[in-house]
């Protein structure tokens, strides 16, 4: 199975900061998401993480607030900018390996709190 | 537009119990149905899918599920609960014509000794 790991696992913030979150996978993935949980919730979908051009992002995410590069294929980074304390979440960075029949496979997630 | 119901914020089983955490799903075209595992403070695991076939699937940990089409449902069973089963189980679907996976509200799966 598909191997993805993610920095930083947990952070702090203050309101008003960036932060960036990177997520490495191995070449067995072909398609990157980013998925954000917020306390208690379930998992919604940011957007989809597209190689050398710039992520679909879904309803009710942008650019702006959460720009997100993917400069090869086995490397992604999510910014969550501007951050007030509703930004306090796990994000967690997700792949699938060939075909759009497989599974996600998730990475441990990173846990902010923005104070 | 795809969607996923979990109808139970929890469910409750004592061990050694049959085990029920009920799904059903809208989506256009075929279902991909899968259910994914949350630890406390962990990522998702990946428990199993429909994708075609068998409507019973197997999984990890001893875990299955059915494919009902005409009931659009999805329910993850297991024969017999253990203790360690108590996580957060999440079910999600994903479109035959797309690459979007959307997340159920997730059901908290309590199994008591």
């Amino acid at each position: 199975s598909a191997v993805i790991s993610q920095k930083p696992s947990r952070d702090i913030c203050q309101r008003g900061t960036s932060l960036t979150i990177q997520c490495q996978v191995d070449s067995q993935v072909t398609m990157m998401f980013w998925y954000r949980q917020q306390p208690g919730q379930s998992l919604t979908l940011i957007a989809t993480a597209n190689q050398g051009s710039e992520a679909t992002y879904e309803s009710g995410f942008v650019i702006d607030k959460f720009p997100i590069s993917r400069p090869n294929l086995t490397f992604s980074t999510l910014t969550v900018s501007n951050m007030s304390p509703e930004d306090s979440s796990i994000y967690l960075c997700s792949g699938t390996e060939r075909g759009n029949t497989g599974e996600l496979f998730f990475g441990e997630g990173s846990r902010l709190t923005v104070l | 537009a795809q969607s996923v119901a979990q109808p139970e914020d929890q469910v409750n089983v004592a061990e050694g119990n049959p085990l029920t955490v009920k799904c059903t799903y809208s989506v256009s075209g075929n279902p991909y149905l899968f259910w994914y595992v949350q630890y406390p403070n962990r990522g998702l695991q990946f428990l199993l899918k429909y994708i075609t076939g068998d409507n019973l699937v197997k999984g990890s940990y001893g875990f299955e599920a059915e494919f009902n089409k005409s009931q659009t449902s999805f329910h993850l069973k297991k024969p017999s609960a253990l203790v360690s089963d108590s996580a957060l189980y999440f079910c999600a679907v994903r479109g035959s014509g797309g690459f979007k996976t959307i997340f159920g509200a997730g059901t908290r799966l309590f199994v008591k000794a």
